[in-house]
């Protein structure tokens, strides 16, 4: 199957500071990312679809002011959770389309802020 | 409003047994239909996918079947085996637009041996 990364695979911040976490597909561009979030024992809810060079489309309740997105190249999507409070720990899943159909997921990213 | 339904919440099958997995949408317009495996602490794998035009697929020991006219699909994993040990998450998506995944809530599965 296609190979999508993210980096970092965890990461330990302090409450107020900006966190950027990276989504890569590695042998396929991907003209379309997804990053979901994802709570313990629970299902994987949207966040928003990132484009390659336009603008994010959020979900609605997802504050596009905090969770800045940017598709800058076909290959690589950044999610930046900026100001990050304790309520914003989660586990951060990003996933890339290899075909109109095909999502492939990245391995993920646990945020926990303290 | 939760479109697609996912049953049951937690499963407990023996080694060898048959694992099944269900799941009912409600949007006619989904057209795509993914099953995913997830490992704690790890992003989902896409398992095996389906189309409605097909009403069986099958992939080594997981089957997918899908019944358009009840709008329902279920997964198959025959002898089940310790290792399949994971939560499931069924998904439908619509070929037109971004194809935006719709999540089930999850099916948690434990292989005795």
């Amino acid at each position: 199957g296609a190979v999508v990364s993210q980096h970092p695979s965890w990461v330990i911040c302090k409450s107020g500071t900006s966190v950027k976490i990276e989504c890569r597909s590695l042998d396929f561009q991907a003209t379309t990312m997804f990053w979901y979030r994802q709570f313990p024992k629970q299902s994987l809810m949207l966040m928003a679809t990132s484009n390659e060079g336009s603008k994010a489309t959020y979900e609605q309740g997802v504050e596009k002011d905090k969770f800045l997105i940017n598709h800058a190249s076909l290959t690589l999507s950044t999610l930046t959770v900026t100001s990050a409070h304790p309520e914003d720990s989660s586990f951060y899943i990003c996933s890339a389309n290899r075909d109109q159909e095909t999502q492939y997921f990245g391995p993920g990213t646990r945020l926990l802020v303290l | 409003q939760q479109q697609v339904k996912q049953s049951p919440q937690s499963l407990i099958v023996q080694k060898g047994g048959i694992s099944i997995i269900n799941c009912a949408y409600e949007n006619t317009a989904f057209d795509y239909f993914p099953w995913y495996q997830q490992f704690p602490g790890k992003g989902p794998a896409l398992l095996i996918a389906i189309r409605p035009d097909v009403s069986e697929k099958k992939e080594g020991r997981f089957t997918i079947s899908f019944n358009k006219s009840a709008k329902q699909f279920s997964l198959h994993i025959m002898d089940s085996q310790p290792g399949d040990s994971a939560t499931y998450f069924c998904a439908a998506s619509s070929m037109t637009g971004y194809s935006t995944l719709t999540f089930g809530k999850g099916t948690m599965l434990l292989v005795s041996p």
